[in-house]
């Protein structure tokens, strides 16, 4: 069976200070990777997505930016965080069939970060 | 824009009230629906999956039906530990999420 790990889970941090998210997923293989954001009582702001190793497409012009080194790791890092930068951050999978579109999507259990 | 609207923002039923929840959207090339529920603190679960007008999916007290502009999620004879809130979203042809802001579900013994 496949799982989506997330961490840290909470993560308290300064502003200016930089960020690194990690998120892995097991039991699958090329999938299709999200990073969003849910600001409280919100639904969720699609961030990054990434159809393979080096493909990320940004879709919020932010100081946030993703990479992904490894078929089943993705990270989200910021060199100098800001205050509207905290929210609770969730990173899924998504199972592709022909063509490569996610037809069912998974989510980790999401990081929740305070900038103070 | 795309845009992805779900009402009501709330909803509070009695055990065993059946009711239905609703998702508008506008999105150009849709190429799919998605419903999930989400509890406090923790990532989405995702429930369904729906591509064209007049496709239903059923999973244990909820359905979920589709038609050109919104879906429904109906939700029959609910239990409190059906209580959460539920979101929405469509995807592009570019595999681009977009979410609604979901309806809050509380369900009261």
């Amino acid at each position: 069976s496949q799982t989506i790990h997330q961490w840290p889970a909470t993560l308290v941090q300064p502003v200016g200070s930089p960020l690194s998210l990690e998120c892995t997923v097991e039991g699958t293989s090329n999938p299709n990777l999200y990073w969003y954001r849910q600001a409280a009582g919100r639904g969720l702001q699609l961030l990054f997505y990434s159809v393979g190793i080096g493909q990320i497409s940004s879709e919020v012009p932010q100081n946030l930016s993703a990479s992904r080194p490894q078929d089943r790791q993705f990270i989200l890092s910021s060199k100098k965080l800001l205050l509207s930068d905290s929210g609770f951050y969730l990173c899924a999978w998504g199972r592709t069939r022909g063509g490569g579109l996610t037809v069912e999507q998974y989510f980790g259990p999401g990081t929740r970060l305070t900038v103070t | 824009e795309d845009q992805v609207t779900q009402s009501p923002e709330a909803l509070r039923l009695q055990e065993g009230e059946s009711s239905s929840l609703n998702c508008s959207y506008t999105v150009s090339g849709l190429r799919g629906l998605f419903w999930y529920r989400q509890d406090p603190g923790k990532g989405p679960e995702f429930l369904f999956t729906l591509y064209s007008a007049g496709e239903e999916k059923e999973k244990e007290r909820l359905k979920a039906t589709l038609t050109k502009k919104e879906s429904f999620l109906h939700i029959t004879a609910p239990k409190p530990e059906d209580s959460a809130t539920y979101l929405c979203a469509v995807r592009d042809n570019f595999n681009k999420f977009y979410f609604g802001s979901g309806t809050k579900l509380n369900v009261k013994p």
